[in-house]
């Protein structure tokens, strides 16, 4: 299993530009997540995935569009790139029957805003 | 609402040595799940250990050991032996329950450790 995989690794964006943050796992977990980390800050959520069609938003969703088409993918547009979206985007899956509820971490996507 | 505590921004310990890393929480609710991660420079994270709030006994992997005081509401991450391969940023995070009742994580800012020779 190649677990969650994220592309690209790093990205440079001018401000006003859009974009997709491709976001993919083979686990077949039903639980998807987007979470940014700033500098001397801790993962905040973005947007979350309960299952394919279903979306809502997290803790900082503002500037943010998420879709789930499949159980597979769950990628993350930026509308309108603003320098305040600089910042490390994490990935996350887990399982709803794990009772622990793990959450298993993509390799992380480096974005900059110019 | 849920909310993890790290005092810790850096913490130094040499080789071979015990470190102790400080988290507490705050919730509400009676079950919760805590968890610790480990950032290196690399940036992935990656799990070490978790403890459930029902969970009679203190988790361990390895060389990590959670030591979980409920009443304190404290989660503190010990890791023995320390190896240079321990330096990295460490994040407490508890398991938090949206209104969807999708389960997501609410992470501390993190303690960075560095493990000198």
């Amino acid at each position: 299993n190649a677990g969650v995989t994220q592309t690209p690794k790093f990205q440079v964006l001018k401000t006003g530009q859009s974009m997709t943050l491709q976001c993919a796992q083979d686990m077949n977990h039903e639980y998807m997540s987007w979470y940014r980390q700033d500098p001397g800050m801790g993962l905040r959520l973005i947007h979350y995935s309960v299952g394919a069609g279903i979306t809502d938003q997290g803790e900082v969703p503002n500037g943010y569009n998420v879709s789930r088409s499949t159980t597979e993918d769950f990628p993350l547009r930026l509308l309108s790139a603003a320098p305040s979206q600089t910042s490390v985007y994490f990935c996350a899956s887990s399982h709803r029957q794990d009772s622990s509820y793990e959450q298993y971490f993509g390799p992380g996507t480096r974005l900059t805003v110019t | 609402a849920q909310k993890i505590t790290q005092t810790q921004p850096g913490m130094f310990v040499q080789e071979k040595e015990a470190v102790t890393l400080d988290c507490t929480y705050d919730t509400s609710d009676p079950s919760y799940g805590l968890f610790w991660y480990k950032q290196p420079s690399s940036g992935e994270m990656i799990f070490l250990i978790y403890q459930g709030s029902y969970d009679q006994q203190n988790a361990t992997e390895g060389r990590y050991s959670l030591n979980f005081q409920k009443a304190r509401k404290s989660a503190n991450l010990v890791i023995s032996a320390s190896q240079l391969g321990d330096s990295a940023m460490y994040f407490c995070a508890m398991r938090a329950f949206m209104n969807s009742g999708y389960s997501t994580l609410t992470f501390g800012k993190g303690t960075m450790l560095l493990v000198s020779p």
